[in-house]
């Protein structure tokens, strides 16, 4: 089952921030973070492997509730260069698949 | 170091015809898994491997088979190509869970 991520779209003015919401009905292992420009393939921002940890990655850092198995990804002063396709991707307990949401179209605008 | 390779970049099948699609890694890493990528549908996985002679189902594994005999190479077999398996299928790779996963270029197949 897919995770659910939030919203679906996102429009900002560089230097603007913003949050991406990913959620999951599953108790969860981890929560992945990749982007995904035009054209290429997905690229591995960082993993949450603990309730409540936050890592970074540039401007960008996420945190992981493991009791609400729900995660965000917080971009912050916005670049151009961080246009494109968001994705999470959650890892349950159970299993190890690694399955994604929909992901979030971010357009960031000069 | 070359990654996750992935071959053909792109291929034109006719229905009912069958293909491998390649996928090699040369960063020892045990786990590996295919993905297809459709319009507004995300990444769906469609089967993954935890390390050589270990393969199990992901979301729509209808239509594909895999198998993993080496830890370098896991490759995807459509038996009887439909034109819904038109899409552009991704490769991963990573060394266990507790790290993310090095994607393939891709590989853009249209069934017609």
């Amino acid at each position: 089952q897919q995770p659910v991520q939030s919203p679906q779209a996102v429009i900002l003015r560089e230097g603007e921030d913003a949050v991406i919401n990913c959620s999951s009905s599953k108790a969860l292992y981890s929560v992945h973070w990749y982007r995904q420009k035009h054209g290429e393939a997905p690229v591995f921002l960082m993993i949450l492997l603990k309730g409540g940890e936050q890592k970074g990655h540039e401007k960008i850092s996420a945190s992981f509730n493991e009791k609400k198995q729900q995660s965000s990804l917080y971009l912050t002063a916005s670049q151009l260069s961080y246009s494109g396709t968001y994705f999470c991707g959650t890892h349950p307990r159970s299993n190890y698949k690694l399955t994604f949401g929909k992901g979030t179209l971010l357009t960031v605008n000069p | 170091n070359a990654g996750v390779t992935q071959t053909p970049k792109f291929q034109v099948l006719k229905t009912g015809q069958s293909m491998t699609l390649q996928c090699a890694q040369d960063m020892n890493h045990e786990y590996m898994s295919w993905y297809r990528q459709d319009p507004g549908m995300g990444l769906r996985l469609i089967h993954y491997s935890v390390g050589a002679g270990i393969t199990d189902q992901g979301e729509v594994p209808n239509g594909y088979n895999v198998s993993r005999s080496t830890t370098e190479d896991f490759p995807l077999r459509l038996l009887s190509a439909a034109p819904s398996q038109t899409s552009v299928y991704f490769c991963a790779s990573s060394p266990d869970a507790n790290y993310g996963y090095t994607f393939g270029s891709g590989t853009r197949l249209t069934v017609v």
